[in-house]
């Protein structure tokens, strides 16, 4: 089985702060590792994958996120937030055969002026 | 190109009614998915398409809900005799194909239901 925990329901940071989203994950077989950002009242967006590439992922709005196994995380950065960065963040987990990705909780991230 | 759209965005319904949500995925796109997204929980799989087939209907709820593909495209998903724990965001996403989401899931607005 699957399984994805994100710590911290809610971050605040400082514009121009640097971000820190954290992600653990349980899987018993190679996972693929995504995020996802939701803006308010809006679909989700990817921001990046990990499908067993190079374990440091670049996306978009210069974010990124490095897969540790030693760790089981995948915890997502950006070195300086943006007013628009403020939004819900999902990690989520999947593998090769699965059919569906395990979404977690999410953390609503929110960038104080 | 036009991304997923669902219908309506916003659905009033009172407890008992049936109701239905509509889901257009990207065109060419084989596989589709639903799941409903709580306050403040995280999003839940409800069910999966590959063509017209449902080969993962895993995480539908009860037999209140079911959905449906046709023509390879248009979804729609039945909740029969809501209830108020119903209250959710429908959120849909589409797919070129299902490989443990190593094809991007682009997803839709999603259909916020109150039932009241």
């Amino acid at each position: 089985a699957q399984s994805v925990t994100q710590l911290g329901s809610h971050v605040s940071v400082s514009e121009g702060a640097l971000v820190l989203l954290r992600c653990n994950y349980s899987s018993s077989v190679p996972p693929y590792l995504f995020w996802y950002v939701q803006y308010p009242n809006q679909g989700l967006q990817l921001l990046l994958k990990y499908t067993s590439a190079a374990t440091l992922v670049k996306g978009i709005n210069g974010f990124e996120a490095e897969f540790k196994k030693s760790e089981t995380s995948f915890h997502l950065t950006k070195p300086s937030a943006h007013m628009s960065d403020a939004a819900e963040y999902f990690c989520a987990v999947s593998h090769i055969s699965a059919s569906k990705i395990i979404f977690g909780s999410g953390t609503r991230l929110s960038i104080r002026p | 190109g036009a991304g997923v759209s669902q219908s309506p965005s916003n659905k009033v319904t009172e407890k008992g009614k049936d109701v239905e949500l509509r889901c257009d995925p990207i065109s060419g796109h084989t596989a589709l998915y639903w799941y409903r997204q709580s306050l403040g929980q995280g999003l839940e799989f409800l069910i999966y398409f590959q063509g017209n087939s449902a080969p993962d209907k895993s995480g539908l709820p009860s037999d209140r809900f079911s959905a449906e593909r046709t023509g390879g495209s248009v979804s729609t998903l039945t909740i029969q005799r809501t209830q108020q724990e119903d209250s959710a965001v429908y959120l849909c996403a589409s797919s070129l194909a299902n490989s443990g989401g190593y094809y991007e899931q682009y997803f839709g607005p999603g259909t916020r239901l109150t039932v009241t």
